[in-house]
């Protein structure tokens, strides 16, 4: 069985930084590329960031762009997103995601919320 | 950017109704549509990707059509289970876009 576990959310303030992390089991993590999603309190979704398997490929939504890094370590069966300037708008739950091809999300985890305020 | 939108905002329906939902892209995205859904509290979940392939395990009275800009995901006869929030997603090209959700409730 597919398990992804979102962890490292919490309260932080406006410019500060978080990282989170997502533990995968039940599958060969280094096969499948992997995403992050994130959906604001009581809003849609909205893609944040994919990478390969093997981190060839990454990308980023124009609202992240140079303040969050996604990466992955393969040994660890772990994906990450390093985010750093965060915004009162950048409040969410962040759900990781596995890929199924071309950034169809086919298992999500939980979700961790982050909260960015003073 | 692509910007997806959906019809309607929100559905009040009925159990054993068929319901239609629109989705449409801003400009052609072939058949690179897939289709969520996200009951309060939870993670969403795919039902539907290719624009009218059924996630696995997924029941067959949820179907989708279309190609190009113009999308739609038809539940068959409701169960109580489907009254939830429905998202369509484009993946044609970066950044991927997802509607803004359409909440079917029960009447």
């Amino acid at each position: 069985e597919v398990q992804l576990v979102e962890s490292g959310g919490g309260l932080v303030k406006p410019g500060g930084s978080l990282r989170l992390s997502c533990a995968a089991s039940g599958f060969t993590f280094s096969s499948y590329s992997m995403n992050w999603v994130r959906q604001a309190p009581g809003k849609g979704l909205e893609w944040v960031s994919s990478i390969s398997s093997s981190s060839s490929y990454i990308y980023y939504a124009d609202s992240v762009k140079g303040r969050f890094t996604i990466s992955r370590d393969n040994a660890k069966n772990s994906l990450y997103l390093q985010m750093n300037s965060l915004r009162a708008e950048d409040t969410a739950v962040y759900y990781c995601a596995r890929d199924r091809g071309l950034t169809i999300f086919e298992d999500w985890g939980q979700g961790t919320l982050v909260t960015v305020s003073s | 950017a692509i910007r997806m939108t959906q019809s309607p905002s929100s559905l009040s329906a009925s159990t054993g109704d068929r319901v239609t939902i629109t989705c449409r892209a801003s400009q052609g995205i072939s058949s690179y549509l897939a289709w969520y859904q996200q009951k309060p509290g939870k993670a969403p979940k795919l039902l539907i990707y290719a624009a009218s392939t059924l996630q696995s395990g997924v029941p067959s009275r949820f179907s989708g059509s279309g190609s190009g800009t113009d999308f739609t995901l038809t539940i068959s006869c409701l169960q109580s289970e489907d009254f939830a929030t429905y998202y369509c997603q484009q993946y044609y090209s970066y950044p991927r876009s997802f509607g803004q959700g359409t909440k079917l409730e029960i009447k």
